[in-house]
């Protein structure tokens, strides 16, 4: 059974700082990982997806990547901005169901 | 492109009573989920859509909750008779095909059973 945890489960930093969002899975036979955000009353942000055969995904100073083996994924958000505060989810799919972790809530300090 | 659709966007009712939520995907989504998301935790899914069939429902309690997907479209899921324990915000959320592709999430509902 596939099961994803994601650590710290908050974090607050100063703004300006580069940070590290981790997330870990038992079954390393997945098809993709996908990492959301979610503003409070809101729903989901996809913000990146890594298919298994890829060892990371970038966009703008968003950087996901994967480590199968070690059923490992991290998120680096470099030069992180009050605009950052949310909670980040990771989800991993396999067999076609996409199991999620409990999320990290962060906050940047202006 | 229009995005997920939800509504509605709150809803407050009291045990025992029953309730139902609707969902829009994204035009052209063969496969859709409902997901409940327990404050504080991560979304759960309830069920999941390709086209009109099942996925799978494993962890959807069917004896209070149903959902259906007519014409491989909309879809609707129901809580009848609600109790406290199903206070959650219920997630819709829509993709090309399974588990190979993006989800993409509509605002979902938060449900309140007092």
């Amino acid at each position: 059974k596939q099961e994803v945890t994601q650590i710290p489960a908050a974090l607050s930093v100063p703004e300006g700082e580069n940070l590290v969002l981790n997330c870990s899975f038992t079954d390393s036979a997945i098809y993709n990982l996908q990492w959301f955000r979610q503003d409070p009353g809101k729903g989901l942000t996809s913000l990146l997806l890594i298919q298994s055969s890829q060892r990371e995904q970038t966009s703008g100073r968003l950087n996901a990547s994967l480590d199968k083996s070690s059923g490992r994924s991290t998120l680096y958000i470099a030069a992180s901005q009050p605009g950052d505060s949310a909670t980040y989810l990771c989800a991993v799919s396999g067999t076609y169901k996409y199991i999620f972790g409990t999320g990290t809530r962060l906050k940047v300090l202006a | 492109e229009a995005g997920v659709a939800q509504s509605p966007r709150y809803k407050i009712i009291e045990k025992r009573q029953s309730v139902a939520f609707w969902c829009n995907p994204i035009s052209g989504h063969a496969t859709l989920y409902w997901y409940q998301q327990i404050l504080g935790q991560g979304p759960k899914l309830l069920i999941q859509f390709q086209n009109n069939g099942v996925v799978d429902d494993s962890q959807l309690p069917k004896d209070r909750f149903s959902a259906e997907r007519l014409k491989g479209v909309d879809s609707t899921l129901k809580i009848q008779p609600a109790k406290l324990e199903d206070s959650a915000v219920y997630l819709c959320a829509s993709s090309l095909e399974g588990g190979n592709y993006e989800q993409y999430f509509g605002p979902g509902t938060r449900l309140t059973v007092t």
